[in-house]
């Protein structure tokens, strides 16, 4: 079982609607949760950290469950330019990070 | 500014070569990161330093070394260079010490292996 696990997609969506994905991860001794963005030949941009129960900048939303082991992220009102690759990061403990292999999105005019 | 630099952004080499790619942050992070994405786009760590101490070693060949001068620079040299080494480098940095664990990654290295 891969340490960080996502849904490969893609997701297709229309703009204006609202998308969420899940990554369920395999270490209940990580602490810190991280959403990257990365688009095609670019490197992965930091989208947002959780390091409690959650996370809210705009139009974006991420939630932990800590019980389930999973992290969500929301994206309302979904723009063009939100297509993109989307990376789960979990915390190893070991000052590292272990990426999920990310969500591809879509977002279709 | 560029926060978290590397060069060459592409290589293309003929297998058996040896090459170096090279990183430089300038966030003031104590740790440096190397990952590797391969064609399926999952990215996995290679090495990590903190403060120029060797903290992480994945299973990477022994043909894969880094090398960190000091806490802003975190070089990868490969030797005898492969097929299978083709794919895109990361270097990233973090703050480690602060218990803030988000990572900022360089542009990346697209190397290509013929």
């Amino acid at each position: 079982r891969k340490e960080v696990e996502q849904d490969p997609g893609p997701f297709n969506v229309p703009e204006g609607a609202t998308v969420a994905f899940n990554c369920t991860y395999s270490n209940s001794a990580s602490q810190s949760f991280f959403w990257y963005r990365q688009d095609c030949r670019k490197e992965p941009k930091l989208l947002m950290s959780v390091y409690s129960s959650g996370n809210e900048d705009g139009r974006f939303t991420a939630q932990l469950n800590r019980a389930s082991q999973y992290i969500s992220l929301l994206i309302r009102d979904s723009k063009l330019s939100d297509s993109a690759t989307y990376l789960c990061a979990a915390d190893t403990g070991r000052r590292a990070l272990t990426f999920g292999s990310g969500t591809r999105l879509q977002v279709q005019p | 500014d560029t926060a978290v630099s590397q060069t060459p952004k592409y290589l293309v080499t003929q297998m058996g070569n040896d090459k170096s790619i090279k990183c430089e942050q300038n966030l003031g992070h104590d740790t440096m990161y190397w990952y590797k994405q391969d064609s399926k786009k999952f990215l996995k760590i290679m090495f990590s330093y903190n403060n120029k101490e060797l903290i992480i070693n994945e299973t990477v060949p022994n043909r894969f070394s880094p090398k960190s001068p000091d806490k802003a620079h975190l070089n990868l040299h490969i030797n005898s260079l492969e097929l299978g080494d083709s794919a895109v480098y990361f270097c990233a940095s973090s703050q480690a010490s602060s218990g803030r664990w988000e990572q900022y990654f360089g542009p990346g290295t697209r190397l290509t292996v013929t």
